[in-house]
């Protein structure tokens, strides 16, 4: 099976600009979504297609794709952006339904 | 409003089998496919299975092959996950969750979106 590669952690200053990648043999075929996890709670759906925005994601969530590489860009984090962040994309190496997550990125907020 | 609620926490011996429930409301079950998921403590995102919306083609995750069975019972809405000869490894939240997709630009995106509140497996002697 395929694999997507995110960074295990990153920190970003309050206000600031952070960008999380999900690299991938798979994101060369498919678009990526990513999910957003509080300790404590399910994952929730922040951005997915080719940068799409569920209702209640605020717009300083946005997603990128070039290659290999899905980018998810918090534009002037705020406190409440602290959490977990993981990719998931089809698995372009199998022939069947199959779907593979990132390792996750958990982001501190400064 | 569109929502999954899972069945509550379960405690199973090694070489015991869980079966966990996943309840669908607000939206046309029988439209969707749905994804099983889970997290072991501290870990990340693992996703485990996925059933048609008729119930009659599953795929599971190489690693759960032989050892997970997905069904679905379109009368009551409801998706289960049995996974069976359990281990203390396999102690983890378990999540539904429904598929979702869209073609943009002549790409396909899928995403999972809602998912259940979790459940908790602790598997111990």
């Amino acid at each position: 099976s395929s694999e997507l590669t995110q960074d295990p952690a990153l920190s970003v200053a309050l206000g600031q600009t952070v960008r999380i990648t999900c690299q991938g043999d798979s994101l060369r075929f498919y678009y990526a979504s990513w999910y957003q996890q509080r300790p404590g709670q399910a994952p929730i759906i922040v951005i997915y297609g080719k940068s799409n925005r569920p209702s209640g994601i605020p717009d300083r969530f946005s997603g990128s794709n070039s290659g290999n590489t899905a980018s998810l860009t918090i534009t002037g984090v705020q406190a409440e952006d602290e959490a977990d962040y993981y990719c998931n994309s089809r698995d372009s190496s199998s022939s069947h339904l199959n779907w593979v997550f990132g390792g996750g990125t958990k982001l501190t907020v400064l | 409003q569109v929502q999954l609620v899972q069945s509550g926490a379960e405690v199973k011996k090694p070489g015991a089998s869980v079966k966990i429930s996943c309840k669908a409301s607000g939206f046309s079950f029988r439209s969707y496919y749905m994804h099983w998921v889970r997290q072991a403590p501290g870990q990340g995102l693992e996703w485990m299975a996925i059933i048609n919306p008729t119930g009659d083609t599953t795929n599971y995750a190489q690693k759960f092959q032989g050892r997970v069975t997905v069904t679905r019972d379109t009368s009551t809405s409801t998706v289960y996950m049995e996974l069976s000869s359990l281990r203390s490894e396999d102690s983890a939240v378990y999540y539904c969750a429904r598929d979702n997709s869209q073609n943009q630009y002549g790409v396909t995106g899928w995403w999972f979106d809602p998912w259940g509140q979790g459940t908790l497996v602790t598997v111990s002697s």
